[in-house]
């Protein structure tokens, strides 16, 4: 168990509605990375987030927003959903950002499904 | 720009065989080099880092892997594969601006009885 939790497990939506991923930090970490895992894309870097402002921007779609509160935990908002969003859906974890060898600690992730 | 290579998409080994999953890395700077395992409907779990401390880095479960600046490769060995290590395998460089994680394509090993 990494410390880190996402809540909910699995969602099912259909085409042009709005859905909400949570993510926990682990206990004093002040970084939040999320990333996106596809058939056809693999593993991709979404955004980052420093202890509440976003620090790093990846290939996130404009429909794709996310913010992280004052409680350090972050949620991440599709939405205008579309087929090609079906996919698991990472959240990362770490201490800091300033050091490059800091290891980032993963959820379980969420796994959506556009119907 | 920094970017890691998996050189094989699928491995298959007899139980009790080495392991040898191959990744190659490019970057302009010392690179930080991780090597995560995927289990079926599982999150990522750290095996191992580089971090410039030691080119031959262990990890967890029996896994290493040897950092060679000659051949930018970053290859991840185990000496006997176990049924339990049937997983998907990827290869990660972070990179030095962002802090982000750059994924590699990933390696599937299957284990065979």
């Amino acid at each position: 168990d990494s410390g880190v939790t996402q809540t909910p497990k699995h969602l099912i939506t259909a085409t042009g509605q709005r859905v909400t991923l949570r993510c926990s930090p682990r206990s004093g970490d002040l970084s939040v990375y999320w990333y996106q895992q596809s058939l056809d894309q693999g593993l991709q870097f979404l955004i980052q987030y420093y202890n509440g402002e976003e620090r790093a921007k990846g290939n996130i779609l404009e429909r794709f927003s996310a913010q992280q509160f004052p409680d350090l935990h972050s949620e991440l908002n599709l939405s205008s959903l579309e087929l090609g969003d079906s996919a698991l859906y990472f959240c990362a974890s770490s201490l800091r950002a300033t050091r490059v060898q800091e290891t980032q600690y993963f959820g379980p992730g969420t796994r959506l499904l556009v119907l | 720009a920094q970017s890691v290579t998996q050189l094989d998409s699928h491995v298959s080994v007899s139980e009790g065989t080495p392991v040898l999953l191959r990744c190659n890395y490019s970057s302009s700077y010392s690179p930080s080099l991780f090597w995560y395992v995927q289990h079926p409907n599982k999150g990522l779990q750290l095996l191992l880092k580089y971090t410039s401390a030691a080119t031959l880095v262990k990890g967890i479960n029996g896994f290493e892997a040897e950092f060679k600046k000659s051949e930018t490769s970053f290859h991840l060995t185990k000496p006997s594969a176990h049924m339990s290590d049937a997983a998907e395998y990827f290869c990660v460089v972070r990179d030095s601006g962002t802090y982000k994680y750059i994924f590699g394509t990933g390696t599937r090993l299957k284990v065979l009885a």
